[in-house]
């Protein structure tokens, strides 16, 4: 099955910038989503298919992908960009939906 | 405004069975697919189940071995999951999940969640 990899968390301080990656075999030839959930809520869609934003959401979001590595990238990040961030795509050869394992964000 | 309430969460023995429903409002549930997700207590999401607009495309995570049914009922507006076979292991919050329109392996829109725990 397809597995996708991220980093556990990332730290950054206010107003930098915020590279999160998720890693997969040929992962530039899917399409990949971004939901950030924050403690105590239900997650939320922030890029969709590499680099679409879902109305509402901040130009500050931005997605790529490319080769083995999608990458989520937040600009002046603020504190309430904290939260865990998850990388998701959907499996064709399996007809299955599958997750990273999370990347938690640390605001400084 | 879109919104997904999940309800029928709670403890259960381990061996018994439970049924989770999803009421959807502020769009049209029968154009829309659907799915399940859940996320166990500090852990990460997992895909469980996906359903078509019409009920007639149903995909499972490998790891449920045929133990979870998902249904609709588009009259109703209403998301089922039926859990037979409980687990520890099955113990997360369940979350309803809305396909994003023409982009349907997208999911754009979430419920609160219902928590399932499952424990003698």
């Amino acid at each position: 099955s397809y597995v996708l990899a991220q980093a556990p968390s990332v730290s950054v301080a206010p107003g930098q910038t915020a590279r999160m990656t998720c890693g997969g075999d040929n992962i530039g030839g899917k399409a990949v989503h971004w939901y950030q959930q924050k403690p105590g809520q239900a997650p939320v869609l922030v890029v969709y298919d590499d680099s679409d934003r879902p109305s509402g959401i901040p130009e500050r979001f931005s997605g790529s992908n490319s080769g083995n590595t999608a990458t989520l990238t937040i600009n002046r990040v603020e504190a309430g960009d904290e939260a865990d961030y998850y990388c998701q795509v959907w499996d064709s050869s399996s007809d299955h939906w599958v997750f990273g394992g999370g990347t938690k964000l640390t605001v400084l | 405004e879109v919104q997904l309430v999940e309800s029928g969460g709670g403890l259960v023995q381990p061996g018994g069975s439970l049924r989770l429903s999803c009421t959807a409002s502020g769009f049209t549930f029968s154009s829309y697919e659907m799915n399940w997700v859940r996320q166990a207590p500090g852990k990460g999401l997992e895909w469980v189940s996906h359903i078509s607009n019409s009920g007639s495309t149903l995909y499972y995570a490998d790891s449920l071995k045929g133990r979870f049914t998902i249904s609709r009922d588009n009259a109703k507006n209403s998301l089922y999951l039926q859990m037979n076979s409980l687990r520890a292991e099955d113990t997360a919050v369940y979350y309803c999940v809305r396909g994003h329109g023409s982009s349907w392996y997208v999911f754009d829109h979430w419920g609160q969640g219902t928590l399932v725990t499952v424990s003698s």
